[in-house]
């Protein structure tokens, strides 16, 4: 059973658009949602995480929105460059209860 | 600063064998979690240290150990070797069993 559903698999944005992702879950007892980046051969690098208690958070390009009521939750990065070319996951825990658990991930790929 | 450091980089082993991936976490952290990541997929826990124990299992057999050092370091050891091993294999560590986790580089393994 998959406790984190993400999508789209991939995505390709124009340099300076929106890139969306979303996330849903199922577990009511997460309470810790972040976002990694991960490029070719690296390790996961944490992006942007976020607590139930609020509905949005914003770091420089990047925003998480949270839809506790839905059970979901998304990544939007504001003016998306080619740097930003990379695999990003969502993920979620339970504080003291369950580990991490990842969403699938997505592909995205920003063209010039 | 040093990050989470994962010796080796990269791996090659046959099927039947044994080995062992290493781990050091982040200055000030003492909790170290492994995860197994296949090509194309998220990251799956596999299991997590803190103060030397095991804490929490995820859904792997027996033939993945770990163990944890005083200096707050950890070993995977992986015995009998199966081609599905052939994977990703990624280190995070955070404080006291704490939310926010950084992971290292990862190891590289392929089993032949």
């Amino acid at each position: 059973q998959q406790q984190v559903k993400q999508s789209p698999q991939s995505l390709i944005v124009q340099k300076g658009g929106i890139s969306i992702i979303n996330c849903a879950y199922e577990n009511t007892a997460f309470d810790y949602f972040p976002w990694y980046q991960q490029f070719p051969g690296k390790g996961p690098a944490l992006l942007i995480a976020i607590r139930p208690d609020v509905s949005e958070k914003k770091e420089g390009r990047f925003t998480i929105s949270f839809n506790k009521s839905a059970k979901q939750f998304s990544l939007h990065i504001m003016d998306s460059q080619p740097g930003d070319s990379a695999t990003y996951f969502c993920a979620a825990l339970s504080s003291g209860n369950t580990p991490l658990v990842f969403g699938k991930g997505t592909r995205l790929s920003v063209i010039a | 600063d040093a990050g989470v450091t994962q010796s080796p980089t990269h791996l090659i082993k046959t099927r039947g064998q044994q080995v062992t991936l290493r781990c050091s976490p982040k200055s000030g952290h003492d909790t170290v979690s492994w995860y197994q990541q296949a090509l194309g997929q998220g990251p799956q826990f596999i299991f997590q240290y803190y103060e030397e124990e095991e804490r929490q299992r995820g859904n792997f057999p027996d033939r993945f150990s770990g163990h944890q050092f005083p200096n707050y370091s950890s070993e995977l050891n992986v015995n009998a070797l199966l081609l599905g091993d052939s994977a990703l294999y990624l280190c995070a560590s955070s404080l006291g069993q704490g939310q926010t986790q950084y992971f290292g580089p990862g190891t590289r393994l392929l089993v032949l």
